[in-house]
């Protein structure tokens, strides 16, 4: 079974604060993506990755940046959090073609909340 | 501009079947995805289609039309676990992933 998993489930933290969100999968996949996802917006794509210290801009990638320095980990970084950066983050990994996909798989989720 | 609409919510009653609709509008075309998510869950794969014609997963089936840019999913003999939102997911044909805003299915007794 596919696992991806993330840092932490709940996270609270004050604007201006530095944040950083984790996500490990150990499917050896070659994709990962991060999404945000509000109540009536859906998902919506933040960054993805194909390779190792590969990235590409989502959607929305004002405010956010991104790591991959090992093929298992993705991180997602808030340099300085927002009050409107409040949402469920959800981190997902694929295999397939550079930037193509085959299923995503989710992690569990992390509701930052930042007052 | 590309885009997916879904209806934002139904309502159908325990054992009976629903059918949820999704159209699309992308540049090209590599295939449509059906995820189900529970309330502060995350979403999880049901179903892949890129040809015409309906593929069938026990209770649940996917159907696709190409030509009209249209999908749905379908419950049969609904339970009550199947209280969720569904998204549909469209990929282009540079492999972006076009998002839908999900249904949510509510089950009644």
């Amino acid at each position: 079974d596919v696992k991806v998993t993330q840092s932490s489930r709940y996270l609270v933290k004050r604007t201006g604060e530095k944040v950083f969100l984790e996500c490990v999968q150990d499917m050896d996949h070659e994709n990962m993506f991060w999404y945000r996802q509000d109540p009536g917006l859906g998902l919506r794509l933040i960054y993805f990755s194909y390779d190792v210290k590969m990235k590409e801009k989502g959607d929305i990638p004002e405010g956010y940046s991104v790591s991959r320095e090992k093929k298992e980990r993705f991180s997602l970084i808030l340099e300085s959090a927002s009050t409107n950066q409040t949402s469920m983050y959800l981190c997902a990994s694929s295999s397939g073609p550079a930037g193509g996909q085959h299923t995503q798989y989710f992690g569990p989720g992390t509701r930052l909340t930042v007052l | 501009g590309q885009n997916i609409d879904q209806p934002t919510e139904m309502t159908a009653t325990e054992g009976a079947i629903v059918q949820i609709n999704c159209t699309y509008q992308t540049s090209g075309f590599n295939g449509l995805f059906w995820y189900q998510q529970h309330a502060g869950e995350a979403p999880t794969f049901l179903s892949y289609n890129v040809l015409d014609g309906l593929e069938e997963k026990g209770r649940f089936s996917s159907f696709l039309s190409r030509s009209k840019g249209y999908s749905y999913l379908l419950l049969k003999e609904l339970q009550m676990k199947d209280s969720a939102s569904y998204l549909c997911l469209a990929m282009d044909s540079n492999y972006q992933l076009i998002w839908g805003a999900g249904t949510k299915l509510i089950i009644k007794p």
